[in-house]
């Protein structure tokens, strides 16, 4: 079975510049999450879906950062205009309701020069 | 407050002995659900087991399991006859579904397995 997919797995660009970052998550998953991963800052959620419908993005950092899903099979998370604090490694995560993990795709690896 | 302590930073374990890894967790909720993660250097994030707060057994999978004490509000991960392949950050994890549905993170602990 397929997983979480998630692309691209690595990213640079210089800043102001739009990052879109895409998640394709498993089929029949009914909630989707977005994730960022730094050191200082551990795991962050920045937003979570169910059934395509944003539920809580108390976690976005800014008005830089938008997130949509448009389908039950696609994702994405866009930083515009992106800055170096940023960089940071995003992951996807889906679930379905009830006591069920989350899988993770492998994550972007985002950096902003 | 809702929330995960992991208080062991980092930890070493000699290969084939078991290790425990410490979670404690916080929630006035009575249903939630306990996971646990590996994140090896590679950085993906795997699911290794999980417990619901309502079983009344620990969990196992294979050489991982969880000892529950729910009084205690601990969750901690034993994993039996370590391996080298067991290096890697563990993170501990609570899903709470009153209200707003919740997945927190604790922060990791990092186990290095020595030859």
């Amino acid at each position: 079975d397929a997983g979480v997919i998630q692309s691209p797995r690595h990213e640079v660009t210089e800043m102001g510049q739009e990052v879109t970052l895409r998640c394709k998550p498993i089929s029949g998953h009914d909630y989707l999450f977005w994730y960022r991963q730094t050191m200082m800052r551990g795991l962050e959620l920045l937003i979570y879906f169910n059934n395509n419908v944003p539920i809580d993005d108390s976690g976005m950092p800014e008005d830089r950062f938008s997130a949509k899903m448009p389908n039950a099979s696609f994702s994405t998370l866009k930083i515009q205009p992106s800055e170096p604090r940023d960089s940071a490694v995003y992951f996807c995560a889906s679930s379905w309701i009830g006591n069920q993990p989350q899988h993770f795709g492998d994550g972007t690896r985002l950096s902003i020069l | 407050a809702q929330k995960i302590t992991q208080t062991q930073p980092g930890m070493f374990v000699q290969e084939k002995e078991a290790v425990t890894l410490d979670c404690t967790y916080d929630t006035s909720d009575q249903s939630y659900g306990l996971f646990w993660y590996k994140q090896p250097s590679s950085g993906e994030m795997i699911f290794l087991i999980y417990q619901g707060s309502y079983d009344e057994q620990n969990a196992t999978e294979g050489r991982y399991s969880l000892n529950f004490q729910k009084a205690r509000k601990s969750a901690n991960l034993v994993i039996s006859a370590s391996q080298l392949g067991d290096s890697a950050m563990y993170f501990c994890a609570m899903k709470i579904t009153s209200g707003t549905y919740k997945y927190i993170f604790g922060t990791g602990t990092r186990l290095k397995v020595l030859a």
